[in-house]
């Protein structure tokens, strides 16, 4: 069953504008991380943020978590046009240890980053 | 940095059929890989974890004997689609985790389109 959900659905914005994608939880986590697709690709890593962190950055990506909400955020600054992908959020759930850990992807949010 | 890739890209093939997806860890050695499935504009659902040198997992309502997985590997995992029909028709995807990794970073592959006629 897919733990995140990922809001909005789809956002649409003007090239060099921020982007900001919620991903919601259910169940506590080890961590959460951020994954990138484009269409009719694989999926790009793009961040890991442990169940101990709050925030955490790299490059224009900065993602938050909120344990107690079981949130995080997204946020894409300075978007580009070679930004247009699905975002996925998936969390790693603490039920699941080790060997038997596993992801669990949100729905996914279609960003469109108009030049 | 971790590459993992898929063989073939994509696939077209008569019902009733059976089609072989492999995926490979490049540069490093997966002791875990894991397979998912993933319809137009929707998520990935996982569908196994397959462990080097022992027995898929399968999730719920996965059939095991529909997706047979195989691990022989560190680096390779193969996912058999037996006589595949056109509802199995999607793109699936592998990851692989390191070893080494502790944060269950996995590294995906392209992906497999398969179509059944």
């Amino acid at each position: 069953s897919q733990q995140g959900e990922e809001d909005p659905q789809a956002l649409s914005i003007q090239e060099g504008e921020n982007a900001t994608m919620n991903c919601s939880y259910k169940t506590s986590i080890n961590n959460l991380q951020w994954y990138r697709q484009n269409s009719g690709r694989g999926l790009v890593h793009l961040i890991l943020i442990r169940s101990n962190e709050r925030e955490k950055h790299s490059g224009r990506l900065r993602v938050t978590l909120d344990t107690s909400k079981k949130s995080s955020s997204l946020l894409i600054t300075a978007s580009r046009a070679a930004d247009t992908a699905s975002y996925f959020c998936a969390t790693d759930a603490n039920r699941y240890t080790g060997a038997n850990s596993k992801l669990t992807f949100g729905k996914g949010i279609t960003l469109s980053v108009r030049p | 940095g971790a590459v993992v890739s898929q063989h073939p890209s994509r696939v077209i093939c008569k019902s009733g059929t059976s089609v072989k997806i492999e995926c490979r860890s490049l540069d490093f050695q997966a002791t875990t890989m894991f397979w998912y499935r993933q319809f137009p504009k929707q998520s990935l659902m996982l569908m196994a974890t397959s462990n080097e040198g022992s027995k898929a997992t399968y999730e719920q309502g996965v059939e095991k004997d529909k997706f047979l997985i195989n691990h022989a590997s560190l680096t390779l995992s193969t996912l058999t689609v037996t006589s595949a029909h056109p509802e199995d028709s999607s793109f699936y995807i592998c990851s692989a985790r390191d070893w080494a990794e502790i944060y269950n970073e996995q590294f995906f592959g392209p992906g497999t389109r398969l179509t059944v006629l």
